[in-house]
């Protein structure tokens, strides 16, 4: 069975530090990996998908990067904004089954 | 678009009751998705649905029913509401392994 963990559970950092959220996943047999935001009492928005065949995904400040043999995927945030506090999860896709970890809860202090 | 809806946004039941959670997406999306999610077990899928008229077993399918006649529309019942059936409720659709998209939440408490 698939699991999920994800490291730190929580992260506080000053505002303009760039940080790393990790993720880690027991089987490699995956066909993608997503990252999601959600914000306190709000829905999921999905900011990177990366599919298995590929090594890392960028948008705008992000860059996710995808290991599946060593059942690892990064989340990479530059130059960090107030407004990037939420709780990021990943979610580990194998056909329509996706798997999620329990999420990092991220402050960005000004 | 108006993306995935999902109505209602709150609900309180009372046990034994039944009803139905609603999920409509616009965006033609094969697949669909139920998680609930719950504070310390993060998210977890219910049931799922690959088009219109196929639906299956997710991992935490007890106590939940649903259909796909169309493929904008994917209803989620609770047959006979439970108080371990509190917790918030996401629908989510999307192509063929590509990116999902979640409606805003149902928060259902049962008493």
């Amino acid at each position: 069975k698939q699991e999920v963990t994800q490291i730190p559970a929580a992260l506080s950092v000053p505002e303009g530090e760039n940080l790393v959220l990790n993720c880690s996943f027991t089987d490699s047999a995956i066909y993608n990996l997503q990252w999601f935001r959600q914000d306190p009492g709000k829905g999921l928005t999905s900011l990177l998908l990366i599919q298995s065949s590929q090594r890392e995904q960028t948008s705008g400040r992000l860059n996710a990067s995808l290991d599946k043999s060593s059942g690892r995927s990064t989340l990479y945030i530059a130059a960090s904004q107030p407004g990037d506090s939420a709780t990021y999860l990943c979610a580990v896709g194998a056909g329509q089954n996706f798997v999620f970890g329990p999420g990092t809860r991220l402050s960005v202090l000004p | 678009n108006a993306g995935v809806t999902q109505t209602p946004k709150f609900q309180v039941l009372k046990t034994g009751q039944s009803m139905t959670l609603q999920c409509a997406q616009d965006m033609n999306h094969e697949y669909m998705s139920w998680y609930r999610q719950d504070p310390g077990m993060g998210l977890r899928l219910i049931h799922y649905s690959v088009g219109a008229g196929i639906t299956d077993q997710g991992e935490v399918p007890n106590g939940y029913n649903v259909s796909r006649s169309t493929t904008e529309d994917f209803p989620l019942r609770l047959l006979s509401a439970a108080p371990s059936q509190t917790s918030v409720y996401f629908c989510a659709s999307s192509y063929a392994s590509g990116l999902q998209y979640f409606g805003p939440g149902t928060r259902l408490t049962v008493t």
